[in-house]
């Protein structure tokens, strides 16, 4: 499972709420993302980051936060949910070096703003 | 950006018999191809990729094949089993040092028929 671990894996939530999902890595890997798993959508970047501090934004971005404060953990928050941000949300990591990398998948987060 | 278009969306094949999904990406920038398998409930989990110096790779009973001149790449699983009944995601990125995110296609249903 590449050591990854995301929290909360379910939550419900009202909309207007902040919201933050957190993924933890125990392998000190530089390079973490979250993507949303939505039907018909197929897995889509949200925001990566490739470093302590260093973020950018991904293909759906709008109404996403992200920190990175220590290696092992990226926050995702949503400042003010949605009911358009129901969904799965997914952690991954970059594995590897040179130019031969590999992600690797978080358990997922299910997340139903009501 | 990186566009990724991928068919069928939904594939019911005979065991026993092969299986091919196919994806075309848009940018001729894109030099690496994973494809994930997602069972229900579960994490994208890389299966195969395959890298833009090579037309070809094969583990065991799946195969992936790269075409960068008609920006196509294609997964390939024989003698199916019904294991493999499960959702299929291929992608595409710049690989230059492990930062990209993927951009991916919108999944394809592989159903096994006992």
């Amino acid at each position: 499972d590449a050591g990854i671990t995301q929290s909360p894996r379910h939550k419900v939530t009202e909309t207007g709420t902040p919201v933050t999902l957190r993924c933890h890595q125990t392998e000190n890997h530089r390079y973490m993302y979250w993507y949303r798993q939505d039907p018909g959508h197929g897995l889509r970047l949200i925001h990566y980051s490739y470093g302590v501090k260093d973020t950018d934004k991904g293909e759906v971005s709008d109404g996403y936060s992200v920190s990175r404060s220590k290696t092992e953990d990226f926050l995702l928050t949503l400042e003010s949910a949605t009911s358009s941000q129901t969904s799965v949300y997914f952690c991954a990591i970059s594995v590897g070096q040179g130019l031969a990398y590999e992600q690797y998948f978080g358990p997922g987060t299910r997340l139903t703003v009501t | 950006g990186e566009n990724v278009e991928q068919h069928p969306s939904t594939l019911s094949v005979q065991e026993g018999d092969s299986a091919v999904i196919k994806c075309t990406y848009s940018d001729s920038a894109s030099n690496y191809f994973p494809w994930y398998k997602q069972e229900l409930g579960k994490r994208p989990q890389l299966i195969i990729d395959i890298r833009s110096n090579v037309g070809e790779k094969k583990d065991q009973r799946i195969a992936v094949t790269l075409n960068k001149t008609a920006k196509h790449f294609s997964l390939h699983i024989t003698e199916t089993q019904p294991e493999d009944s499960a959702v299929y995601f291929c992608a595409a990125t710049y690989s230059g040092g492990g930062a990209d995110g993927l951009t991916f296609g919108k999944g394809t249903h592989l159903i096994i028929q006992p």
